[in-house]
């Protein structure tokens, strides 16, 4: 039962162009959004989050996006970098009004590759 | 301010054998995770601890997985006995109010 789903396994993009990763989920209850960064052997960091009462964060290159009636995410790169090569993991918390959101629930990731 | 520490990095073990894995979160973070990465998939969670006590371990296998978190400050998870499915990274994670942080993990091969 694959609560939240990446369907792409991996994206390959130009320096300077836009990524787009999208995330899938099933569960209605969720209300927290997150997406993780995660290098070769490192643990994931995040990255940036959005509430289930927006449709839309912003943060410097990253922007995700939410639509609820789809049940879907995405996460926008623009531009891209070769920095930014990494797993991409969206994630999804159901925190029922609560302050924690370290109980996640994780699709299986993106790889992203940005080719100079 | 320090990270999740977890240690050994790295672990390689035969089937059947038992296994622990330490955990040290962010001074101060009240809730702990574990969580297990198998290749190719995303992390899932094991266990988690709100002080000394567990509020979550519904998808811990506890014919062989156990955790502990004795003084509410660090953590051990160990697997006995072992199984080749366990072969993963395993990962803990720290949170006080809001995100949670995520240590390097340990990878865990069992042959």
């Amino acid at each position: 039962d694959q609560q939240v789903k990446q369907n792409s396994p991996s994206l390959s993009v130009q320096e300077g162009r836009i990524s787009i990763l999208n995330c899938d989920y099933t569960n209605s209850m969720f209300d927290y959004f997150l997406w993780y960064k995660k290098y070769p052997a490192e643990g994931p960091t995040f990255l940036i989050s959005i509430s289930s009462i927006k449709d839309k964060n912003e943060d410097g290159r990253f922007t995700v996006f939410l639509n609820k009636s789809a049940k879907h995410l995405s996460l926008h790169i623009v531009p891209s970098q070769p920095g930014d090569s990494a797993v991409y993991f969206c994630a999804a918390s159901d925190n029922a009004g609560g302050t924690s959101y370290g109980k996640l629930t994780f699709g299986q990731g993106t790889i992203l590759t940005v080719h100079p | 301010e320090a990270g999740v520490a977890q240690s050994p990095r790295y672990k390689i073990i035969e089937k059947r054998q038992s296994v622990a894995f330490w955990c040290n979160p962010i001074s101060g973070h009240a809730t702990l995770y574990w969580y297990q990465q198998i290749l190719g998939q995303g992390p899932k969670l094991l266990i988690q601890f709100q002080n000394n006590g567990v509020v979550d371990d519904s998808q811990l296998p506890k014919d062989r997985f156990s955790a502990e978190r004795l003084k509410g400050v660090d953590s051990t998870l160990k697997i006995q006995p072992a199984k080749l499915e366990d072969s993963a990274v395993y990962l803990c994670a720290s949170s006080s109010h809001t995100l949670a942080f995520f240590g390097q993990g340990t990878r865990l091969t069992v042959v």
